[in-house]
């Protein structure tokens, strides 16, 4: 089945450093969402992406739909405590006519931010 | 009031019990879902509906039974259940199915002893 590959796994990283996640799809994807997700919480939809190339902000946080439309990246600008926790990529190819949509998501990546 | 809303927040059962996890949405959505996130493993989609109608099975084994009886609200019935069963059951809803932005409830902790 399709699968997300998302790296990196897990990053360690000081305060008020930048950090950067992507995610790839062997197959093409219309939609692209980033989701992040607290311990003992569901994921919280960050950013959602619907067209190639696209780019697209959310405070700090900014995304980008490829060109390709097999990948998506995000980024994290001057990053801050409260930004701990797992960002997971999700895509999603839907068909007009009917057919159910799916979600596919990555596995995630664990992001530790220093004070 | 959150937008989805899962009760209860944590379950523990035997493998024998029967119990049931409830999904509440109030963002007038028409579409609802039930993922299972497992450690180390992606999240899964388990059951779609939309208007009510289930719409997608992901092939799940039949000790989970779902229900909807609107579209606000969600059941996730379960019986007989096996210690790998045990995982972060999460609900979501999306405007219809084939708009996949889909908002997340806390979700239900489940453990099978």
């Amino acid at each position: 089945g399709q699968q997300l590959n998302q790296s990196p796994q897990s990053m360690f990283i000081q305060e008020g450093e930048d950090v950067s996640m992507n995610c790839t799809s062997s197959s093409i994807f219309n939609t692209w969402l980033w989701y992040k997700q607290d311990p003992g919480e569901g994921p919280v939809l960050l950013i959602a992406l619907y067209k190639a190339g696209e780019l697209t902000s959310n405070g700090r946080l900014t995304a980008q739909f490829g060109i390709t439309r097999k990948d998506s990246f995000l980024n994290i600008s001057a990053s801050i405590p409260s930004d701990v926790g797992i960002y997971f990529c999700a895509g999603s190819n839907y068909l007009w006519g009917g057919a159910t949509n799916k979600l596919i998501f990555g596995t995630g990546t664990l992001l530790a931010v220093q004070p | 009031e959150t937008g989805v809303t899962q009760t209860p927040r944590h379950l523990v059962m035997g493998m024998t019990n029967k119990k049931s996890l409830k999904c509440e949405q109030h963002l007038g959505h028409n579409a609802m879902y039930w993922y299972k996130q497992s450690a180390k493993k992606p999240l899964e989609l388990m059951f779609v509906y939309n208007f009510k109608e289930q719409t997608e099975n992901n092939s799940v084994p039949s000790r989970f039974s779902p229900e909807c009886p609107n579209s606000s609200h969600l059941f996730l019935h379960l019986h007989t259940l096996q210690p790998e069963d045990s995982a972060l059951y999460l609900c979501a809803s999306s405007p219809e199915d084939l708009n996949t932005e889909a908002f997340f409830g806390q979700g239900t902790r489940l453990t099978v002893v």
